[in-house]
């Protein structure tokens, strides 16, 4: 069974500060989601990493992926108060049928103050 | 463009009672995929139906169906509701299901059962 773990699940940070969030997995995956979601909203989609070693970056986000470790990284740079969300990974996983379902991390709370 | 449509935004229902959520996915996508999410869980997978067919199911109980139309749209039902059915229920349609580009997710229905 796949299971996906973020840490950490809650996270305070000041503005202009540098931190990272973790996401590891359990078994082989080369499909990494990252997702972002507001209060009461849906998920908006941020990054699909899809090759060891693939990196993408997006504003203040910067996303990669290490197959090997099964191990994703968030980091955000000098954050800023519009990024308060909550983050979730998650790891897609082919099934006998040939569709992913997708396995999410709890997610990691995330409060930038000024 | 329009995005992934789910209908309707809130429902109450009772203890007992049925009921049907409504998803239509972008326009060309064929796959969709239901999520349940609440606070003790997060979010799990339900269900992915491609081309009128599942291909991919999480570990829920038979209370929890789905169908897909021809026209790709899809429909979850929930039968004899708990209160523990409580949740924000999320659709996301991608081209394939097995998808390069992510998953594109509905705003959500809030099912609350009372």
């Amino acid at each position: 069974e796949l299971k996906v773990e973020q840490n950490p699940l809650f996270l305070s940070m000041q503005e202009g500060k540098n931190y990272t969030i973790y996401c590891n997995y359990s078994t082989t995956s080369d499909r990494l989601y990252w997702y972002r979601q507001d209060p009461g909203k849906s998920l908006e989609s941020l990054f699909v990493l899809l090759s060891n070693g693939a990196v993408k970056q997006e504003g203040r986000l910067m996303a990669s992926l290490d197959t090997k470790a099964r191990l994703s990284t968030l980091h955000i740079t000098a954050a800023v108060h519009d990024l308060s969300a909550t983050y979730f990974c998650a790891v897609g996983s082919y099934s006998g049928g040939g569709a992913d379902g997708l396995t999410f991390g709890k997610g990691t709370h995330l409060i930038i103050q000024p | 463009k329009a995005g992934v449509t789910q209908t309707p935004r809130y429902l109450i229902k009772t203890r007992g009672q049925q009921v049907t959520l409504s998803c239509s996915p972008i326009s060309g996508h064929r796959s969709v995929s239901w999520y349940q999410q609440t606070p003790g869980q997060g979010l799990q997978f339900l269900f992915e139906y491609f081309s009128e067919t599942q291909r991919n199911k999480g570990n829920f109980p038979g209370r929890f169906s789905g169908r897909q139309f021809s026209n790709s749209r899809s429909e979850m039902n929930v039968s004899t509701l708990e209160l523990g059915d409580s949740a924000l229920y999320l659709c996301a349609s991608s081209f394939t299901g097995t998808t390069n580009y992510g998953y594109t997710f509905g705003s959500g229905t809030r099912l609350t059962v009372v």
